[in-house]
């Protein structure tokens, strides 16, 4: 079964300062990774993907993420962090293999909070 | 064009009774899921329909929990005989095709509170 961890449940940085929102994933094959974003009362919107093309890869809003096989992780960044990124930030894990009834199915972490202060 | 839609927004209802989800996908997505998000248990699957299909109803919580989609694309999901534990926010996503490789879209959601 695949899981994912996040760090930290809640994240604080000033305007400015660099975005760190970490991600462990647990999966027998490397799967396909996602980062989704939250802003209040409304739904999930997607950052960015990983799907073993580059194992940098950039999204949305400035934000990228890489994956390290090695390490199991899917830490998102942001060189500076605006207020509008304040959110709450869910990483997420598919099968990359087609078959069996989890393909195509999102395992989500727990999710981080980040605020952003002046 | 249009997201993935959600009705009613927010839902208060009685423990006991019945409730109706709707989620209308964006048109010309085969898959469609359902997820609930809650303060104790975070982001977790229900089902997916891979056109009217649903091959993995795993995620149901009980068999409280029922669903269907017709003609490949409303979807409703109907929580019976409610308890206050199912006071949550039901999110729907739609994409191309049940594949992981694609991006879902997700709804806003409806948030149920259960008395």
């Amino acid at each position: 079964a695949q899981s994912v961890t996040q760090l930290g449940s809640h994240v604080s940085v000033s305007e400015g300062a660099l975005v760190l929102l970490r991600c462990n994933y647990s999966s027998s094959v490397p799967p396909y990774l996602f980062w989704y974003v939250q802003y209040p009362n409304q739904g999930l919107q997607l950052l960015l993907k990983y799907t073993s093309a580059a194992t940098l890869v950039k999204g949305i809003n400035g934000f990228e993420a890489e994956f390290k096989k090695s390490e199991t992780s899917f830490h998102l960044t942001k060189p500076s962090a605006h207020m509008s990124d304040a959110a709450e930030y869910f990483c997420a894990v598919s099968p990359s293999h087609a078959g069996g009834t989890s393909y195509g199915k999102l395992t989500f972490g727990q999710g981080t909070i980040l605020t952003v202060h002046p | 064009g249009a997201g993935v839609s959600q009705s009613p927004s927010n839902k208060v209802t009685e423990k006991g009774k019945d409730v109706e989800l709707r989620c209308d996908p964006i048109s010309g997505h085969t898959a469609l899921y359902w997820y609930r998000q809650s303060l104790g248990q975070g982001l977790e699957f229900l089902i997916y329909f891979q056109g009217n299909s649903a091959p993995d109803k795993s995620g149901l919580p009980s068999d409280r929990f029922s669903a269907e989609r017709t003609g490949g694309s409303v979807s409703t999901l109907t929580i019976q005989r409610t308890q206050q534990e199912d006071s949550a926010v039901y999110l729907c996503a739609s994409s191309q095709d049940r594949s992981s490789y694609n991006e879902q879209f997700f709804g806003p959601g409806t948030r149920l509170t259960v008395l």
